[in-house]
C-alpha cells in the first residue's frame, strides 16, 4: 500500500519563475492538504482540497494555488517565486473531512535562487 | 487564532535518559493534539494523538496526555535510544476535526550512545 508520494523530490528554481508541485495521497483518501516548512521551523498550513475545491486555506498570497483531479491527486502551483519561498513543501491526505488520522508525504524541497 | 508552544531545544541526552518535550496550546474548543516525528531528510510521521481532555496517547515508549486545565501536552519517555534522535512537533487541529494541523517550531532531539 503506498504512502503520500511527492515529486520531485528536490529543485531549484529562479526568482520570478513558477514552480508545480505535485502529491497522490495514500490508497483511498480522498483529501489532500498542504504545508510550507521553512528550514528550522514548524509546518504552515497551505491549503486543503476535497472533492476537487479548495476547502480551507491558510495564510498565504494569491501565488499560491492548487488543484485537485478526479483521482484525488493534487498539485501545488507557485508563481513568481521569492527567495522566501525557498523551503520543504509537504503534502498530507487523510479521509473525508473530519478524520484524525493524517499521512504526510516526505515532501519537495524547493530552492528558490 | 489557535497557536502551539514547544521547549525550545536542541535538546541532547544520553541514551537510557528520561524525555520531557513540553508543549502548550491557546485554542477555542476542543481541539485533537498531536505529536508528530520528523527524522532526517524524511516527512512527518504521526507518533501519538490524543482527541479529548485526559486522554492518553502513547507509541514506540512514548507517552503524553492530553490536560485541558493546564492546556499541556508534554511528551515523555521513560528511556530514549539513539535510534529516537529526530525533530519532534506538538500539533493541534481544530475542534470539528477540519484536519487543518497548527504546530509547534519543533524539537530537536539528539541521543547520544
Amino acid at each position: 500500500d503506498a504512502g503520500v508520494t511527492q515529486s520531485p523530490t528536490h529543485l531549484i528554481k529562479t526568482r520570478g519563475q513558477q514552480v508545480t508541485l505535485r502529491c497522490s495521497p495514500k490508497s483511498g483518501h480522498d483529501t489532500v492538504s498542504w504545508y510550507q516548512q521553512a528550514l528550522g521551523q514548524g509546518p504552515q498550513f497551505i491549503f486543503q482540497y476535497y472533492e476537487e475545491e479548495e476547502r480551507q486555506r491558510g495564510n498565504f498570497p494569491d501565488r499560491f494555488s492548487g488543484h485537485q483531479f478526479p483521482n484525488y491527486s493534487s498539485e501545488l502551483n507557485v508563481n513568481a517565486l521569492l527567495l522566501g519561498d525557498s523551503a520543504l513543501y509537504l503534502c498530507a491526505s487523510s479521509l473525508g473531512q473530519g478524520a484524525h488520522t493524517i499521512y504526510f508525504g516526505e515532501g519537495s524541497w524547493l530552492t528558490v535562487v | 487564532g489557535n497557536s502551539v508552544t514547544q521547549m525550545e531545544g536542541p535538546v541532547t541526552l544520553s541514551e537510557e535518559a528520561f524525555l520531557t518535550i513540553n508543549c502548550t496550546y491557546t485554542a477555542t474548543g476542543y481541539p485533537s493534539l498531536f505529536w508528530y516525528v520528523q527524522y532526517p531528510g524524511e516527512g512527518l510521521q504521526l507518533l501519538l494523538k490524543a482527541t479529548k481532555a485526559d486522554d492518553k496517547g502513547s507509541n514506540k515508549g512514548f507517552e503524553a496526555t492530553y490536560r485541558k486545565e493546564t492546556t499541556s501536552f508534554h511528551l515523555e519517555k521513560g528511556s530514549v535510544q539513539v535510534s529516537d534522535s529526530a525533530v519532534y512537533f506538538c500539533a493541534l487541529s481544530d475542534q470539528g476535526g477540519s484536519e487543518k494541523l497548527v504546530f509547534g517550531k519543533g524539537t530537536k532531539l539528539t541521543v547520544n550512545p
